[in-house]
């Protein structure tokens, strides 16, 4: 078992849509949780970055963190074709032990 | 801008051939990474180093090299005994602790 499940997608939505990320873990002792977007042939940028469990709101961005069913989400809403990318799920114990989930990749068709 | 800068973009190389990545930073952090990214598979830990002249070795270090003179750079060594390097790589670095990564815009090699 991966330490970080995500599914890999596709996913396709018409513009407009609320989507829902997900991601599952199996190491309880995770306790920071980060959401990356990653364009084609670009590096990761940080979308979203959150402590232990609870809700955090970016403006069309909202994580979700569910410690005790080791389970993050990334909800998008109003999706854009700008949101189009690879979403990578991350979390860590200590800050250089970093493990990524494999990625789901979206798209927003106009 | 403050940022990473990884270079080149794209490399090619022959079987059999070191081949060395640049990564250069100006946001002053500590910590620096490398991180192997293929198809279908989470980014993987290759080393990281978290002061000048000192680096540890991550989940996949076999076949890599890395070295870390100065604060601003981290370059990473595919050696030829790295069986399979045909990868995109992409350096991150942080201000150190929970920090989170920032990433630079990754190398894409190719091993023929």
């Amino acid at each position: 078992q991966k330490e970080v499940e995500q599914d890999p997608g596709p996913l396709s939505v018409p513009e407009g849509a609320i989507v829902s990320l997900n991601c599952t873990y199996s190491n309880s002792a995770f306790q920071y949780f980060m959401w990356y977007r990653q364009y084609s042939r670009k590096g990761p940028e940080l979308l979203m970055y959150t402590y232990s469990s609870g809700n955090k709101e970016d403006g069309r961005f909202t994580a979700q963190v569910d410690k005790s069913s080791k389970y993050i989400s990334l909800f998008i809403r109003d999706s854009q074709p700008s949101d189009s990318a690879t979403y990578l799920c991350a979390m860590s114990e200590r800050g250089n032990d970093m493990r990524f989930g494999a990625g789901t990749r979206l798209t927003v068709k106009p | 801008d403050g940022g990473i800068t990884q270079s080149p973009k794209y490399l090619f190389r022959k079987e059999g051939q070191n081949v060395t990545l640049s990564c250069e930073q100006n946001l002053n952090h500590d910590a620096m990474y490398w991180y192997r990214q293929d198809p279908g598979q989470g980014l993987r830990l290759i080393y990281y180093s978290q002061i000048v002249n000192d680096f540890q070795k991550g989940d996949i270090a076999e076949g890599y090299s890395v070295s870390r003179e100065k604060k601003e750079s981290f370059p990473l060594t595919v050696t030829s005994a790295q069986k399979n390097p045909t990868a995109f790589y992409l350096c991150a670095s942080s201000s150190g602790g929970n920090s989170p990564l920032h990433f630079g815009n990754g190398t894409r090699l190719t091993v023929t």
